[in-house]
């Protein structure tokens, strides 16, 4: 099973929008809505930010935002903050038959 | 509040082995599947094994098929990452991550398991 394809990183300024991209297939993306993102700090353990595609778990700003389009899901920040300078990475199910689940290779967001 | 603290991390030489322990604590363990995620250095997040509630269904990923074995103790809220034959590759933080229904909501902190001689 092959990772999930995101780019290797992305910046933007304070109060800009990112937008993060997060590629997979017809078996894995494409066939679930059920693509989750976590932030990852340095040394720190992953923190989940959208699950099944969209939705927001309590806690986390509205600033983050989910969608997918065929075999492609995105996360969204808008409004820029510092402290959202991390590495991002999706994670998709991907079917009983192999692997189980699958993640994306990581995306280095860097806040200018 | 929910927590998970992983275990028994460390040195090994290249085809010893290890078991990981993850204790879960602040929710109903038996009432939830589990996961073994780990991240190489400087590398990203790598599903390992999941094994479902009352242990009677387990996967693994291709790398670590036959090689590695996950199993639970729901008595004692603990779950566990047999590792045998392990490979420099086998390197890396282990996380145990709790599944709630499609997504991981929980993880633990880490244990960090090098392979080296």
């Amino acid at each position: 099973q092959s990772a999930l394809t995101q780019p290797a990183s992305v910046s933007g300024s304070p109060g800009q929008s990112i937008t993060i991209s997060c590629t997979g297939t017809s078996s894995d993306v494409g066939s679930y809505n059920l693509v989750s993102w976590y932030q990852q700090h340095p040394g720190k353990a992953p923190k989940l930010m959208i699950y099944e595609g969209s939705k927001r778990p309590s806690g986390v700003s509205n600033r983050f935002s989910g969608s997918k389009s065929g075999n492609t899901a995105s996360l969204t920040i808008s409004g820029l903050q510092a402290e959202d300078e991390a590495d991002y990475y999706c994670c998709s199910y991907a079917g009983s038959s192999t692997a189980n689940w699958v993640f994306g290779g990581g995306t280095k967001l860097t806040v200018l | 509040e929910v927590q998970l603290v992983e275990s028994g991390g460390g040195l090994v030489q290249p085809g010893g082995s290890l078991r990981l322990s993850c204790a879960a604590s602040g929710f109903t363990f038996s009432s939830y599947w589990m996961h073994w995620v780990r991240q190489a250095p400087g590398k990203g997040l790598v599903w390992v094994s999941r094994i479902n509630s009352d242990g009677s269904s387990t996967s693994y990923a291709d790398s670590v098929k036959g090689r590695f074995t996950i199993s639970r103790d729901n008595a004692k809220n603990t779950l566990y990452l047999q590792m045998n034959s392990l490979r420099a590759e086998d390197t890396a933080v282990y996380y145990c991550a709790r599944e709630q229904v499609w997504y991981y909501g929980t993880w633990g902190q880490g244990t960090l398991v090098t392979v080296s001689s």
